[in-house]
Formats: structure tokens, sequence, C-alpha cells
């Protein structure tokens, strides 16, 4: 049973038009949410940790939210250069250590 | 460059194989993760050190392991190769033991054929 699921799998946005992506979780005891970009061929890059319902965090054109069960990433006029897997991952407190658990991903496609 | 650095960064072998990755974490940085990232799987822990020592374990098969060397470079050794084992195998690195602050390395596309 997944633990974090993200939809959609794949979205295609027209330059400047804004989405969000999701990411629900199932987990309990969760020690923070975390949101990060990965382009093809390399590992995923950091971008937020929101760790209590209610949190916000803002990078440029990306919001992320975070509610009990779902964390949100909304893009705002998105560029051409924002076409990444965004790639989300939760640490709760039933998993061993540090270890993070992630969901399959959004591809996001900005289309100029 | 993240400043986690693995190699090799592609390695094509035969079914029954043994391999070795090789990772060398951020300066400063004595925690590493191991990642396995495959189509279907989507990313998945398999093994965090700590300043030489095992920290914790998640889904590794009894076929790999892992240490980390006095100098804090990790290997990752995956033997009896399976095509199954195909993937992209990514190192992280952090400052502390444990934390969230992950840095990912590039990764090592494997490919058993």
């Amino acid at each position: 049973e997944d633990q974090v699921t993200q939809s959609p799998e794949a979205l295609r946005l027209q330059e400047g038009e804004s989405s969000s992506l999701n990411c629900s979780y199932t987990v309990s005891g969760l020690r923070g949410l975390f949101w990060y970009r990965q382009d093809p061929g390399k590992g995923p890059e950091f971008l937020f940790t929101l760790y209590s319902a209610g949190e916000e965090k803002e990078k440029e054109r990306l919001k992320a939210t975070l509610t009990k069960k779902e964390s949100f990433l909304h893009i705002t006029a998105p560029k051409p250069e924002d076409s990444a897997t965004y790639l989300c991952a939760v640490a709760y407190s039933g998993a061993g250590s540090y270890q993070l658990t992630f969901g399959k991903g959004t591809k996001l496609s900005v289309i100029p | 460059d993240s400043g986690v650095t693995q190699t090799p960064k592609h390695l094509i072998t035969a079914t029954g194989q043994r391999v070795t990755l090789r990772c060398s974490p951020r300066s400063g940085d004595l925690s590493v993760y191991w990642y396995q990232q495959s189509l279907d799987q989507g990313l998945q822990f398999l093994i965090q050190y700590y300043n030489g020592e095992e920290r914790a374990k998640g889904n590794i098969l009894e076929r790999f392991s892992a240490q980390q060397f006095p100098d804090l470079h990790s290997e990752l050794n995956l033997s009896s190769l399976e095509l199954g084992d195909s993937a992209l195998y990514f190192c992280a690195s952090s400052e502390r033991d444990g934390g969230y602050g992950y840095t990912f390395g590039s990764g090592t596309r494997l490919t058993v054929v």
C-alpha cells in the first residue's frame, strides 16, 4: 500500500499557466514533508520542508502548503525551465532513523 | 555540482556478476544514505551510515551490502545481479547523524543484461 501518492503522474502546462501538484500521505506521526526537484540524469534537488499543518513555504514561482493529509506544490506562471519531475517525500515516526519515503513523482512539462 | 560524488556514472554488467558503487560525501558530512530509483518503484531507501557505523536499514536485499570507510567515503556492493536490479542508485549525505537535509549525488545508472 502506497504511503505517499502523487498526482497527476504527468502535467503539461503552457508557459504562464499556473497549476498545482498534489502529494497525499497516509503515514502517522509525520515528522516532515519534503519537496524535491529532479532533472533528467541528475539527483533530486531539495526545495522545501514542511513540518506542520498550515505551514507554507515559497521560493520564486513555487509555493508549498501542508494539511493533515496532503501537500500541494503551487506553480505560478511557470517557465520552461521549471520543467522537471517533482518528488514528494515524508519522514515519519514509524520509519527507521532518518529515511525518507518518496512518492513516484509528477513529471512537469512547461511548453513555451 | 552538489558536492556529493558518485562513480561510476554508468555501469553495464551481466546477470550473476558483482559490482561496487562508490560515493564520496560533501566535505564535512558524516552521514551517507543510499537510495535505489527504479521506474516502477520510485526512490527507495536502502541504508544509512554515520561516521563509519550502520544507522538504519531499509529495503535492502541480502545480496546487497554497504560500508563507510574512515575517510567517510561509502561503497555499495551488489552481488548475484539480476535483471530487476537495473536502476539508478543514489547516494546522499548530510552533516549530522541523520536529519533530513540531504544532498544527493548524480547517481550511478546500473544496467544488468
